[in-house]
């Protein structure tokens, strides 16, 4: 079946721009989570979704940074007036549920992101 | 989550058992062990997880110590494709949204 895909693969764009990253989850995944990595480091949480709503905001790193997600499915994560250090792949993931059994995380393919 | 001890790097002949352990001397009785992989430029990959059991599935084995201080994730027969990083994470499954937190990992290198 169909993974976890997202858009766009690569996103260049200019100091100032603003940004989205679409995630698609597994169909039927209730919790979704976004993650960010920078070149050579690990996974860095941003804030997860259960259903719609985002119990948790507490990894966003700036108020430039906000995510949604609509119909229990699609999220999308804006970056607005981007600067050079969110330079990183942005990777999303989902989980059947988000505790308890069918938890484990399966991740999408990520979007590299690079400001210039 | 307790914190997890892996070697930085392993090498294995292609075709053979890479065996990648992990210590997690302070586990708690409700935490689980999960292994997930990252090749390079991809997203991670969920590859197995256990409580106390031993686990196999189709692509690893999982053997757990009995008194769950370590674990051993097994590659039956590891392939040039299995090179990556190998992450061992100790979290709780009743903690709803609980984010993933990777640590160092193992650089696995299978060589023909």
């Amino acid at each position: 079946g169909a993974g976890v895909s997202q858009s766009p693969s690569n996103k260049v764009t200019e100091k100032g721009k603003d940004v989205e990253l679409r995630c698609d989850p597994i169909s039927g995944h209730t919790a979704l989570y976004w993650y960010r990595q920078s070149l050579g480091q690990g996974l860095e949480f941003l804030i997860y979704f259960q259903g719609n709503s985002a119990p948790d905001k507490s990894g966003l790193p700036s108020d430039r940074f906000s995510a949604e997600r609509t119909g229990g499915s699609v999220s999308t994560l804006t970056i607005q007036r981007t600067q050079q250090e969110d330079s990183a792949v942005y990777l999303c993931a989902s989980s059947l549920v988000t505790s308890g059994r069918g938890n484990e995380q399966f991740f999408g393919p990520g979007t590299r992101l690079t400001v210039l | 989550d307790a914190k997890t001890t892996q070697p930085t790097s392993m090498d294995c002949a292609e075709g053979r058992a890479a065996n990648l352990p992990c210590n997690h001397s302070t586990i708690s009785g409700n935490e689980y062990v999960y292994w997930y992989r990252q090749i390079h430029s991809q997203g991670p990959q969920y590859i197995i997880h256990g409580l106390k059991n031993n686990e196999t599935n189709e692509m690893a084995s999982l053997i757990i110590t009995e008194d769950r201080k370590s674990s051993t994730l097994i590659l039956p027969h590891a392939t040039l494709r299995d090179t990556a990083v190998y992450y061992c994470i100790v979290r709780s499954n009743n903690n709803a949204g609980n984010m993933l937190t990777f640590g160092g990992g193992t650089r696995l290198m299978v060589k023909p």
